[in-house]
């Protein structure tokens, strides 16, 4: 089994559809981070989480939300899909200090 | 700000030779660490190597070595003895160590490698 498994993998949704991915990990780290990738631009930081009391806004937050409902769990929302949130999006994890991240498989979104 | 600059959008190579990949970074911490990911065109994202700002040894890891010249801030991935699985995309990435972003990874836009036959 993967370290950090993100799901869906893939998914297609409609304009003003609110939509959520999931990602629960194994390494039992504190640290949990959602990025997203569009070509061109590397990966973006969304939101991260240092413990399930602790969450904070990344370089581009709007239009997402997120809920830490365990140490291994951390789930990214998009509460009215629009278009240009079309794209790969990645769940992390780390430790303090460590010297890997280890990233989940993706899940490519595509907002019709 | 940190920024990490990869400004290569694109590189080929023949299989068999050595590349190198360039990095550069941007950042007032003393304490940091850097980061080489390779993303085949399935889309996940692997770890290949790591350079902590107070190593005095470039890291390696097979035949990927990662050349630190902290003076000049950069992080260039040298890969040898160039295989067809290596074509992929490529990013650099630094984690500051400190500060509120500490443990966040900041990513470059990447470098697509092309390895010939």
């Amino acid at each position: 089994d993967a370290d950090v498994t993100q799901t869906p993998r893939n998914r297609i949704t409609k304009t003003g559809k609110r939509i959520m991915l999931e990602c629960s990990q194994t390494k039992g780290h504190d640290r949990m981070y959602w990025y997203r990738q569009d070509p061109g631009l590397g990966l973006r930081l969304i939101y991260y989480s240092f413990d399930v009391k602790d969450i904070n806004k990344g370089e581009i937050s709007d239009g997402y939300s997120v809920s830490r409902q365990a140490q291994a769990k951390f789930s990214l929302s998009l509460e009215s899909a629009i278009p240009n949130q079309t794209a790969l999006y990645f769940c992390a994890t780390s430790d303090l200090g460590g010297t890997e991240a280890f990233f989940g498989q993706g899940t490519r979104l595509t907002v019709v | 700000a940190q920024k990490i600059t990869q400004t290569q959008p694109g590189m080929f190579v023949q299989e068999k030779e050595a590349v190198t990949l360039d990095c550069t970074y941007d950042t007032s911490d003393q304490s940091y660490g850097l980061f080489w990911y390779k993303q085949p065109s399935s889309g996940e994202m692997i770890f290949l190597i790591y350079q902590g700002s107070y190593d005095e040894q470039n890291a390696t890891e097979g035949r990927y070595s990662l050349n630190f010249q902290k003076a000049r801030k950069s992080a260039n991935l040298v890969i040898s003895a160039s295989q067809l699985g290596d074509s992929a995309m490529y990013f650099c990435a630094m984690r500051p160590h400190y500060g509120g972003s500490q443990g966040n990874l900041i990513f470059g836009k990447g470098t697509k490698l092309s390895v010939k036959p």
